[in-house]
């Protein structure tokens, strides 16, 4: 099974703040990973596809890159309605998501 | 695209449950289906996907043997069958409608599954 490991598991951070989270594939998956953000008591809902492609209607300070097993996700100017939890799932070989990455307020 | 979830609930150790999930506002039987769960306070699993014609079906090794994907295409509906069902199945089930490349853009809203005596 493939395996995904997000870090870190908890970011504290400003508005304004660059913010980047990793997502690290035990063995290459390509670009087969997408990126969700989770609200409390809310659905996920998909922010990036095949490693770098914006989801219609996601705005663009949210961006994506990587390929093989080491991924990124950075938000380049961080808004009050980005704090949440995020995910990363590959979808190489079946599905597996990450463990999580809480951003939350400093 | 709308996916409403049901058959969450309280149930035994040992005990079964059939969640169901409508499907409306797409061709339903285009698409293959999935259901993910979320233990409390916990990440997101995977559990099941089914193809759009029924053909593939496919489990997370932890489910394998006590849970039973199926969906009726006439009836635009994806359902989930859980037996022997034990604590570490508490979670919301979230319906999941898959894409050409697998990645999930549409959730429902969840219906939790708790399992207690």
């Amino acid at each position: 099974d493939i395996q995904l490991t997000q870090s870190p598991s908890t970011l504290s951070a400003s508005a304004g703040d660059r913010v980047t989270i990793t997502c690290r594939a035990s063995q290459s998956i390509s670009t087969w990973l997408a990126w969700y953000q989770q609200k409390p008591g809310k659905a996920p809902k998909l922010l990036i596809y095949k490693a770098s492609t914006l989801e219609s209607g996601v705005p663009s300070r949210f961006s994506g890159s990587g390929s093989g097993t080491e991924f990124t996700l950075t938000i380049s100017s961080l808004q009050p309605d980005d704090f949440a939890t995020y995910y990363c799932q590959q979808y190489n070989t079946y599905s597996t998501f990450g463990q999580g990455t809480k951003v939350e307020i400093k | 695209v709308q996916l409403v979830e049901s058959g969450g609930g309280l149930v035994k150790p040992g005990g079964s449950l059939r969640l169901s999930c409508a499907a409306s506002g797409f061709t339903f039987s285009d698409y293959t289906m999935n259901w993910v769960r979320q233990a409390p306070g916990k990440g997101l699993e995977w559990v099941s996907s089914i193809s759009s014609s029924g053909t593939y079906i496919y489990y997370t090794d932890s489910v394998k043997g006590r849970f039973t994907i199926s969906r009726d295409n006439a009836k635009t509906s994806l359902y989930l069958q859980m037996n022997s069902l034990r604590a570490e199945d508490t979670a919301v089930y979230f319906c999941v409608r898959d894409t050409s490349g697998n990645y999930y853009p549409y959730w429902g809203q969840g219906t939790l599954v708790t399992v207690s005596s």
